[in-house]
């Protein structure tokens, strides 16, 4: 996807932190969006970040670097809910372009 | 009803058809996407529409064309399917640049 890097894979155990890295170019970019897929199912939306930071939603966070061309999903609390992939898309120009995804799985 | 509708969910198709994946509409979005998604992957964009009178290629649009026949409505197309364009596609709307992405429920495609 354009030079957007993300772990393919990570595991973390029920009730702890894990942090999901995402690179990409800077190139014309505007904006940076997480979501959270099921297997089979459609993404749905976790965050959307624009400007240099943490923004906090609940058990999420997400955080920005525009100049390093980096961000981080970091989840709290781990539930096994929360299994799933987690994709990482960047506002190019005007389109939206996805990572691969990260596949988190959580262990009991 | 959902906000985002796609038809069919499922198609079997053979190699050389051509065929058709619908995706309408209700929230009044003017921006639309098609993406595909192959196993265990993330979303490569096909096409992508800001206007009814407004088509871009997006990453991977080699095979595909698109119609978008009102606001309400973009089609993808595969004039003469392959085995490679297996996948899951799915439509997405966007109200404006700065919003989330509204998702359909997705198409899950077989050329054989």
């Amino acid at each position: 996807g354009q030079n957007i890097d993300q772990p393919t894979e990570m595991t973390a155990t029920e009730g702890a932190i894990v942090q999901i890295n995402c690179t990409y170019q800077t190139s014309g970019f505007n904006g940076l969006f997480w979501y959270q897929q099921h297997a089979g199912e459609a993404p749905t939306f976790l965050s959307y970040n624009v400007l240099d930071g943490l923004e906090e939603k609940g058990r999420f966070s997400s955080f920005l670097s525009r100049s390093k061309g980096y961000s981080y999903l970091l989840l709290k609390e781990l539930q096994m809910k929360d299994s799933a992939s987690y994709l990482c898309a960047v506002r190019r120009d005007d389109k939206i372009i996805f990572g691969k995804g990260t596949r988190l799985h959580i262990l009991p | 009803d959902a906000d985002v509708t796609q038809t069919p969910r499922n198609r079997i198709t053979k190699t050389g058809k051509r065929i058709m994946l619908e995706c309408s509409q209700t929230k009044g979005h003017d921006r639309m996407y098609w993406y595909r998604q192959d196993p265990g992957l993330g979303l490569q964009l096909i096409y992508y529409s800001f206007d009814v009178k407004d088509i871009n290629k997006g990453e991977i649009s080699d095979g595909y064309s698109v119609s978008r026949q009102a606001q309400a409505k973009f089609s993808l197309s595969l004039e003469s399917a392959i085995p490679n364009q297996t996948a899951l596609y799915f439509c997405a709307t966007q109200g404006s640049a700065n919003e989330k992405l509204f998702f359909g429920s997705g198409t899950q495609l077989s050329v054989l």
